[in-house]
């Protein structure tokens, strides 16, 4: 079974560095990229950026280059999100999914709180 | 960066009726257009790929059509349990933009 398991919700205050997990299974994880995805509090999906696991090869859009970092370790099939200065608008619900979109993480929620 | 555009923002019809809403990109994608459907404290779920390809396990009362810049999701049969709202997402290009989405209620 395909599975895409995310590390839990994340308690922050403003200025401090965060790396969240995204765990695949089930399948030859180098073989799909994975991509995250914001969603803010009630509002609509957002597509941070992409990582291909089999070389390390990352993509994001414009919107959040510079303010995260997408990696991958394909010895454990787990692909990171990390931020090295949060900010309270980077509170949101986090999401991984494979590259077509047909599996996707449970979520992560960030609070990002003084 | 292409832009997606859904209509409505939301919408309410009755149960058995058909729904059609449609996603608007800035320019042409061909058919690399997927659709998910997100119900309130859930994970986003793929319901079509390829502009029309239902996913496996999807009912069949969901199709989709279009290419080029036009495209539209149809819900034939409303069900309560489609309450939800559904986005479209571009995969033509990087970034992959998602339209801003369409809540689906029951009148």
């Amino acid at each position: 079974e395909v599975q895409l398991v995310q590390s839990g919700a994340e308690v922050k205050k403003p200025g401090e560095s965060l790396r969240i997990s995204c765990k695949g299974s089930g399948y030859s994880f180098t073989s799909y990229w994975i991509n995250w995805v914001r969603q803010m509090p009630g509002k609509g999906l957002e597509w941070m950026g992409t990582i291909d696991p089999s070389d390390s090869y990352t993509d994001y859009s414009p919107s959040f280059q510079g303010h995260v970092t997408i990696s991958a370790d394909k010895s454990t099939s787990t692909a990171y999100l990390q931020w090295s200065s949060l900010k309270a608008s980077d509170t949101a619900m986090y999401y991984c999914a494979r590259h077509h979109g047909d599996y996707w993480g449970q979520g992560t929620l960030v609070t990002v709180s003084s | 960066d292409i832009q997606m555009t859904q209509s409505p923002s939301s919408l309410s019809a009755s149960v058995g009726d058909r729904v059609t809403i449609t996603c608007r990109a800035s320019q042409d994608i061909t058919s690399y257009l997927a659709w998910y459907q997100q119900k309130p404290g859930k994970v986003p779920k793929l319901l079509i790929y390829a502009a029309s390809t239902l996913q496996s396990g999807v009912p069949s009362r969901f199709s989709g059509s279009g290419s080029g810049t036009d495209f539209t999701l149809t819900i034939n049969s409303l069900q309560p349990e489609d309450v939800a709202t559904y986005y479209c997402q571009q995969y033509n290009s990087a970034p992959r933009t998602f339209g801003q989405g369409t809540k689906v209620e029951i009148k």
